[in-house]
């Protein structure tokens, strides 16, 4: 599975946009951009996943450039409750071959939403 | 949220004895995975399995062992538990590309 860079960690203020940026440079065609978020003490959560498209959900917004090289994560109003670790993950989907969907999570960005 | 439940959520127990968490799920998912949460080193997956009865090693199976006899329940054991296991267990299922997490169990060995 590809690499990915994530910042360390981010600040947000709450109501405003949290613009999350991944490097993912190694990315292979048939590997998918996951992201996941947790909350302390938590289990992580699902957020979204893409492939080359962008993707919207009731949670996120996924941008993946182009050459699919990045990609950002948009939470489009961020509120307290989005203060989070959140993990950048490029794998190969389940249906795409012999990973079983195996999660390779790295230092993910701690985004802080201050009031 | 996705039915998955991890029993014991908290065990304190000493080295040397045998242990086992249980992850079970109300989903019907087809795969099923163990990770360990540990400071400094993020999720890294201990085992996984892919239907029942069919399990396979992740990346830090050593003193950890699987079984997982029916669709809902995937055991965990560690079969002479030391004091690196000490951790949080998460376990998490799948049927098609998101995973979804249990609570958690915080597991200390003295």
């Amino acid at each position: 599975d590809a690499k990915t860079t994530q910042p360390t960690s981010m600040d947000c203020a709450e109501g405003r946009a949290a613009n999350l940026p991944c490097n993912h440079s190694t990315i292979s065609g048939n590997e998918y951009v996951y992201w996941y978020r947790q909350i302390h003490s938590q289990g992580p959560q699902y957020i979204i996943h893409g492939l080359k498209n962008n993707e919207t959900n009731e949670m996120a917004s996924l941008i993946i450039t182009e050459d699919r090289k990045s990609s950002t994560l948009i939470l489009p109003h961020a509120t307290l409750r989005d203060t989070a670790v959140y993990y950048c993950i490029v794998r190969v989907a389940i249906s795409g071959g012999t990973s079983y969907g195996k999660l390779t999570f790295g230092q993910g960005t701690i985004l802080t939403v201050h009031p | 949220d996705a039915g998955i439940t991890q029993s014991p959520r908290h065990k304190v127990t000493e080295t040397g004895t045998p242990v086992t968490l249980r992850c079970h799920q109300t989903e019907n998912h087809r795969y099923m995975y163990w990770y360990r949460q540990d400071p400094g080193h993020g999720l890294r997956l201990i085992h996984y399995s892919y239907g029942v009865k069919d399990t396979d090693k992740g990346e830090v199976s050593d003193g950890y062992s699987v079984s997982r006899s029916k669709t809902e329940d995937f055991l965990l054991t560690l079969e002479s538990a030391t004091s690196s296991q000490t951790s949080v267990y998460f376990c998490a299922i799948s049927d098609h590309d998101e995973q979804y997490f249990g609570p958690g169990t915080r597991l200390t060995v003295t």
